[in-house]
């Protein structure tokens, strides 16, 4: 069964720094893209990131180019999201999820974390 | 940067009726990169339609996705109570992904 668990979300003050994980199990990680999707409270989804099989440059959101930085480790099934220079409307869930290539469209999941950025 | 604007923004039904969900994009979009997504309240987006018109392992076949180019379209024949949630486009083109602004299917 294909699982994606989410954690590191937290409360951050602006201009704060925060790392989240994702933690991948039920199927071959190192063949698969990955990214990150976040929803702020009660909008849409928006796409964040996401890193290819290779592991090398990942592409961002202009949103958060520059300040986040997306990383696996495919020898423990990780996804990273190193998130630097936080603001407010950096408020969300961030869900990673699992890309079907030749279709490029998310076919599974995590739960989500939650991370709050506030004073 | 392809913007996805989906119509309408709330759709008030009742079971049993069909539903018909547009997604409009600002520039062509490959068909094979048009998938629809069913977000519930506190649940993660699950995955409807791949392709544009592929259903997803599991999916009821009341559920449909047609369309090309700019023009796309979700279509759920027979509204269950189950599907009262939000559904959402989503394009991916040149490493970068982008999704509407979702339509809210609520019960009438």
């Amino acid at each position: 069964e294909v699982q994606l668990l989410e954690s590191g979300g937290n409360l951050v003050q602006p201009g704060g720094s925060l790392r989240l994980s994702c933690a991948a199990s039920g199927f071959a990680f190192s063949s698969y893209a990955i990214s990150w999707v976040r929803q702020a409270p009660g909008k849409g989804l928006e796409w964040v990131s996401v890193i290819y099989s290779g592991g090398n440059s990942p592409y961002y959101a202009d949103s958060v180019k520059g300040r986040f930085t997306m990383s696996r480790d495919n020898s423990k099934n990780t996804l990273y999201l190193q998130m630097n220079s936080l603001r407010a409307e950096d408020t969300a869930v961030y869900y990673c999820a699992r890309i079907r290539g030749s279709y490029w469209h998310f076919d599974y999941w995590g739960q989500g974390t939650l991370v709050t950025v506030s004073s | 940067e392809i913007v996805l604007t989906q119509s309408p923004g709330t759709l008030s039904l009742s079971p049993g009726e069909r539903a018909t969900l547009s997604c409009r994009a600002s520039q062509s979009v490959s068909s094979n990169f048009l998938a629809w997504y069913q977000q519930k309240p506190g649940q993660a987006p699950r995955l409807l339609i791949y392709g544009a018109s592929s259903r997803a392992t599991g999916i009821p076949d009341r559920f449909s996705g047609s369309g090309s180019g700019t023009d796309f379209t979700l279509s759920i024949s027979r509204l269950e109570p189950e599907d009262f949630a939000v559904y959402y486009c989503q394009q991916y083109g040149r490493s970068l992904y982008t999704f509407g602004q979702g339509t809210k299917l609520e019960i009438k």
